[in-house]
């Protein structure tokens, strides 16, 4: 079974671009979450999917990010305009319905230059 | 909202070394999970463990959900457990999102 992936693997843009990052969760998982890891902190919460429906959106910092998942079944997360605060690792995962145990993808390393 | 909070910040070791690596935690839990992020930034999952122990192979962890706390041990280390090491939590009436701890940044000395 594959477990969840995410593209790109890394990506590097100037500050003002727009990149989008892609999560394809794990099938059948009803759950889409994104993290991110900046600048050697924390790992924070961004927002939650329950199928194509935003659950918790409490994360995302500001109105420069955009999470979409149509039809319940991938996800992307666009940042526009992308400032160099953004930079770090951007993670994708998904569980069960009844949110067990979170399966994560290798994220996306962005840096913004 | 729930403080998650791991130690040591830091551990080197010697290869071959046994290690205990441990997160504390300040509400009744519905999950804990225990991850390894290696040099390549890649999140990898050790256990879904939110009370009792769980070992795979040289790996093992152990939640005391009572006492708030969960424990992974190490044994044996190699260069290849390298990286940091995450605990994260839902709390128990939580919304099914993560809170993780600051990590403890292992290193493996050959």
């Amino acid at each position: 079974e594959a477990g969840v992936t995410q593209f790109p693997s890394h990506s590097v843009i100037e500050k003002g671009q727009t990149v989008t990052l892609r999560c394809d969760p794990i099938s059948g998982h009803d759950n889409l979450y994104w993290y991110r890891r900046v600048m050697g902190k924390e790992i924070k919460f961004l927002l939650h999917f329950v199928k194509e429906s935003k659950q918790d959106e409490s994360g995302m910092p500001n109105n420069r990010f955009l999470a979409e998942r149509t039809g319940g079944t991938y996800s992307t997360l666009k940042v526009q305009p992308a400032e160099l605060e953004d930079s770090g690792v951007y993670f994708c995962a998904s569980s069960q319905e009844g949110g067990t145990e979170a399966f994560f993808g290798q994220g996306t390393r962005l840096t913004v230059v | 909202g729930i403080q998650v909070e791991q130690s040591p910040p830091d551990l080197i070791l010697q290869e071959g070394a046994n290690s205990t690596l441990r997160c504390n935690f300040s509400d009744s839990v519905n999950n804990l999970q225990w991850f390894h992020q290696n040099p390549w930034g890649q999140l990898i999952n050790l256990f879904y463990i939110p009370s009792g122990t769980k070992q795979n192979g040289r790996l093992s962890a152990t939640t005391v959900a009572t006492e708030r706390y969960s424990l992974l041990y190490i044994s044996s280390s190699q260069t290849t457990d390298s990286g940091v090491y995450f605990c994260a939590v839902e709390p128990f009436f939580g919304n099914e999102k993560l809170t993780f701890g600051t990590g403890t940044r292992l290193t493996i000395i050959p």
